[in-house]
């Protein structure tokens, strides 16, 4: 079965820096997706990111990139210049390659910021 | 943007009564939705696939007969939770697919406390 780790419950960043957020996973299929979910208090569930394992090429969105390591079965969150609104719970989550769909949660890193 | 409707955002109930949780895919058809229960501080755990016209699929361990679920059309799945008890009290997100592009979209909860 697959699982997803978050490694750092929680994190802190001061405001402009940058912070990078941990999380590995173990699959035994070579075909999946990956995902950065952002949960702020108001408990929205917000895509960050998304990546595809055939994808060699990092992922990127604005301030947000991710570093893969497909070997590792790493999949790192990078926040660049870190502001106030991205004080929020972070998942990291997978998705299979087969026909279930079903998202795999990590169990999450609180990430504060300071200003 | 594809969106997903969930209501109620809250709801208190007493004790051994039933409360149903809508869920609707506002602009797009969804054939699977999912069922997610989340404990404070903690992530998101799947509780089912709902599939439109046809049974949900649960996860080990949900009871089927507390958690129904309906999927009943292409835009809308319920979730009752029957003779509800106090450690039923949790928060419930429903999810859908739109489509390759969109990824997972989420509904805004439904925090379910039961007195």
């Amino acid at each position: 079965a697959q699982t997803v780790t978050q490694s750092q419950p929680e994190m802190s960043v001061q405001e402009a820096e940058t912070v990078t957020l941990s999380c590995t996973y173990d699959t035994s299929e070579s075909d999946y997706y990956l995902f950065w979910y952002k949960q702020p208090p108001s408990r929205q569930m917000i895509l960050v990111i998304r990546q595809e394992a055939y994808k060699q090429q990092n992922a990127t969105e604005n301030r947000f990139s991710v570093n893969f390591q497909k070997a590792a079965k790493s999949f790192s969150l990078k926040i660049s210049d870190s502001q106030l609104g991205d004080a929020a719970m972070y998942f990291c989550a997978y998705e299979g390659g087969g026909a279930t769909n079903k998202l795999i949660f990590g169990t999450g890193t609180l990430l504060a910021v300071q200003p | 943007g594809a969106v997903v409707s969930q209501h109620p955002s809250r709801v208190i109930c007493k004790s051994g009564t039933s409360v149903k949780i809508e869920c609707r895919s506002l602009d797009f058809q969804a054939t699977t939705m999912f069922w997610y229960r989340q404990f404070p501080k903690q992530s998101l755990m799947l509780m089912a696939t709902s599939n439109e016209g046809s049974k949900a699929t649960y996860e080990q361990g949900v009871e089927k007969d507390k958690f129904l679920i309906n999927h009943a059309s292409l835009t809308l799945s319920t979730l009752t939770v029957t003779s509800a008890h106090p450690e039923d009290s949790s928060f419930y997100i429903c999810s859908a697919v739109p489509g390759s592009l969109y990824g997972y979209t989420f509904g805004s909860g439904t925090r379910l406390t039961v007195v």
